[in-house]
């Protein structure tokens, strides 16, 4: 059981390139999130789905977008990295519940923007 | 709005010891409040939960009860190992939000 899967784990941009990281799931979760941690910054919510086709904007969404491409999968996608985008990067998934069984988290990407 | 106080870190603790890390929320009606853990390089996991008052959550020898007259959900363990070293992250749902308030984490550290 594979649960929420990101990659890739580690990436090194320099400022203006762009990038997707990518996230799938296997356990047939409606809701998918893409978070950043920051030290002292504890985590801020980007951008969610809270259902196939829907996405939404968080805390931060500037300098981001994304793509819910199917239930499974949901990316995000840096058009011009700065560094300030220089973070560890989370995708998380929830049931249908709006997330009262708790959330499921990937292992993160850390992404560095020289 | 929503809103998660941890205390702050790093708790430092010997094998062994008892530990306790506060949590009060701020939050609109009856929310479910939540305790992530963090290994070092990992993901976040679900630790455990309680969805009403009164309610414990246990797991691995962890525990929180909801106390809705104070708005805390302290974490608790009566005897902590080095393995237990980590950053804990409270978090509440608030009903209908999708999208739960995670407090900004406490880092512990357990000593042999």
């Amino acid at each position: 059981n594979a649960g929420v899967t990101q990659t890739p784990k580690f990436q090194v941009l320099k400022t203006g390139q762009s990038m997707t990281l990518q996230c799938a799931q296997d356990m047939n979760h409606n809701s998918m999130y893409w978070y950043r941690q920051d030290p002292g910054m504890g985590l801020r919510l980007i951008y969610y789905s809270a259902s196939e086709g829907t996405t939404d904007k968080g805390e931060v969404p500037n300098g981001y977008n994304v793509s819910r491409l199917n239930k499974r999968e949901f990316s995000l996608r840096l058009e011009s990295a700065a560094p300030s985008q220089t973070s560890v990067y989370f995708c998380a998934s929830s049931e249908a519940d709006r997330g009262a069984y708790g959330y499921t988290f990937g292992s993160g990407t850390r992404l560095t923007v020289v | 709005g929503n809103s998660v106080t941890q205390m702050e870190g790093p708790v430092t603790l010997s094998e062994e010891a008892f530990l306790t890390i506060n949590c009060t929320y701020t939050a609109t009606g009856y929310p479910s409040l939540f305790w992530y853990v963090q290994y070092p390089g990992e993901g976040l996991q679900l630790l455990l939960k309680a969805t009403k008052a009164d309610d414990k959550g246990s797991n691995k020898g962890f525990e929180a009860t909801y106390r809705k007259e104070t708005t805390s959900f302290h974490l608790e363990k009566g005897s902590v190992q080095v393995s237990d070293s980590a950053v804990y992250f409270c978090a509440l749902l608030s009903g209908g939000s999708y999208i739960p308030t995670f407090g900004r984490g406490t880092s512990l550290i357990v000593h042999p």
